[in-house]
């Protein structure tokens, strides 16, 4: 079965300093994966996704991400983090069913920001 | 603006009772979904519809019921056969067919059951 985990609860970093975020996931084809962020009491914006082609995916607000298929893994970057960073992030993975999407979400990544 | 509407942001009811929490979308998706989330689990599927007239259990249908009679529009009913209704709901869409389509998210309904 598809899954999707994501070993750290909670993160928290300096203003300023780099960030990454560990998504590790389960599937048995070519995954579709995703990274959104939300706000306390917000819904579910999208940062980037990834498909094909180019394993390192840019996103919106700085982050990126690196596809590596033999590690599993997906994992979130941001090379300065702001202030304004600090929310749970969720990576996901997509599985077609009768051509739609359907999304798989880990369990989350709380991120705190110190000034 | 194009977007995804939830209404309300926060429901009270008490137990066994029904509850609808409304989902509307103005960005001419085909596809809707609603999640459910609770704190440390991520989100979890519900229901998802995929055109008018049709939708489809997703991995925790159970005391859940939906319709989908608009295109813009997919109710969700929480009833009294869910055991523990409180949580944080959330509604998305995604345009037609393809795994090069994202899911949009509405900003959510705190459901509290008193």
């Amino acid at each position: 079965a598809q899954s999707v985990t994501q070993p750290d609860i909670h993160i928290t970093v300096s203003e300023g300093a780099s960030l990454e975020l560990r998504c590790n996931y389960s599937y048995g084809a070519t995954p579709y994966l995703f990274w959104y962020v939300q706000s306390p009491g917000q819904g579910l914006q999208l940062l980037l996704k990834y498909f094909s082609g180019d394993t390192l995916v840019q996103g919106i607000k700085g982050f990126e991400a690196e596809f590596k298929r033999s590690q599993s893994s997906f994992n979130l970057r941001k090379p300065s983090v702001h202030w304004s960073d600090a929310a749970e992030y969720f990576c996901a993975v997509g599985r077609l069913s009768g051509g739609y999407n359907k999304l798989i979400f880990g369990a989350g990544t709380r991120l705190a920001v110190h000034p | 603006d194009g977007g995804i509407t939830q209404s309300p942001k926060y429901l009270f009811r008490k137990e066994g009772q029904n509850v609808t929490l409304s989902c509307e979308q103005n960005l001419n998706h085909d596809a809707m979904y609603w999640y459910r989330q609770d704190p440390g689990q991520g989100l979890r599927l519900i229901y998802y519809s995929q055109i008018v007239n049709d939708f489809q259990k997703g991995d925790i249908a159970e005391g859940y019921s939906v319709s989908r009679e608009k295109k813009e529009s997919f109710p969700l009913t929480v009833t009294s056969a869910q055991k523990n209704p409180t949580a944080f709901y959330l509604c998305a869409s995604s345009p037609g067919p393809g795994k090069n389509n994202e899911q949009f998210f509405g900003p959510g309904t705190r459901l509290t059951v008193l």
